[in-house]
């Protein structure tokens, strides 16, 4: 079966900072590879995915992110953090015939400080 | 368009008590989803349903039921209400290309005394 983790539940950086979110996945087959945001009282948005092709993959809001299946790594990266960047941020896997379930990881709430 | 609608959005049960969360989607996804959300533990499969007519365990089943009622709607009914239920439920679908993403419902946050 397939998880994810997120390592540190909670990520603090200055505005303007390198933002670093990480995430580690285990899957014995190809995963599909998703991070999402959830801002205070609302619902989960996607923010990118990876299924196939370019292991590099830009998102919205300027986050990107980068599969290394040596590493099985799928870190959140974002040059310079924004006041409007702080929310909780899920890794998640999915992988086919694994009975159309996505797997989600702990979340990282990520704050961000003047 | 509203995507995925969740009704309610706030609800106060004793132990014991019955309620059915609602959650209709208007995008003509085939799969639907109820996740759970707790501090410190991301988000938990209740149930979910592939198609129309079917539903399929998730990872913490015990204490619910589901209807996939139609292709829109999808169910979660609580039959006899336990302070463990005390939660922020999520419902979701999913239109299978690419599979695994989701569109989410602002949430359903019940508390069980």
């Amino acid at each position: 079966a397939q998880s994810v983790t997120q390592l540190g539940s909670h990520v603090s950086v200055s505005e303007g900072a390198l933002v670093l979110l990480r995430c580690n996945y285990s899957s014995s087959v190809p995963p599909y590879l998703f991070w999402y945001v959830q801002y205070p009282n609302q619902g989960l948005q996607l923010l990118l995915k990876y299924t196939t092709g370019a292991t590099l993959v830009k998102g919205i809001n300027g986050f990107e992110a980068e599969f290394k299946k040596s590493e099985t790594s799928f870190h959140l990266t974002k040059p310079s953090a924004h006041m409007s960047d702080a929310a909780e941020y899920f890794c998640a896997v999915f992988v086919t015939g694994g009975g159309n379930k996505l797997t989600f990881g702990t979340g990282t709430q990520l704050k961000v400080e003047l | 368009n509203a995507g995925v609608t969740q009704t309610p959005k706030f609800q106060v049960l004793k132990t014991g008590q019955s309620m059915t969360l609602q959650c209709a989607q208007d995008m003509n996804h085939n799969s639907m989803y109820w996740y759970r959300q707790d501090p410190g533990m991301g988000l938990r499969l209740i149930y979910y349903s592939a198609s129309e007519g079917t539903t399929d365990k998730g990872e913490v089943p015990n204490g619910y039921n589901v209807s996939r009622l139609n292709k829109r709607e999808f169910s979660l009914r609580l039959e006899s209400a336990a302070p463990s239920q005390t939660s922020v439920y999520f419902c979701a679908s999913s239109g299978g290309a690419p599979a695994g993403e989701l569109f989410f419902g602002e949430g359903s946050r019940l508390t069980v005394l």
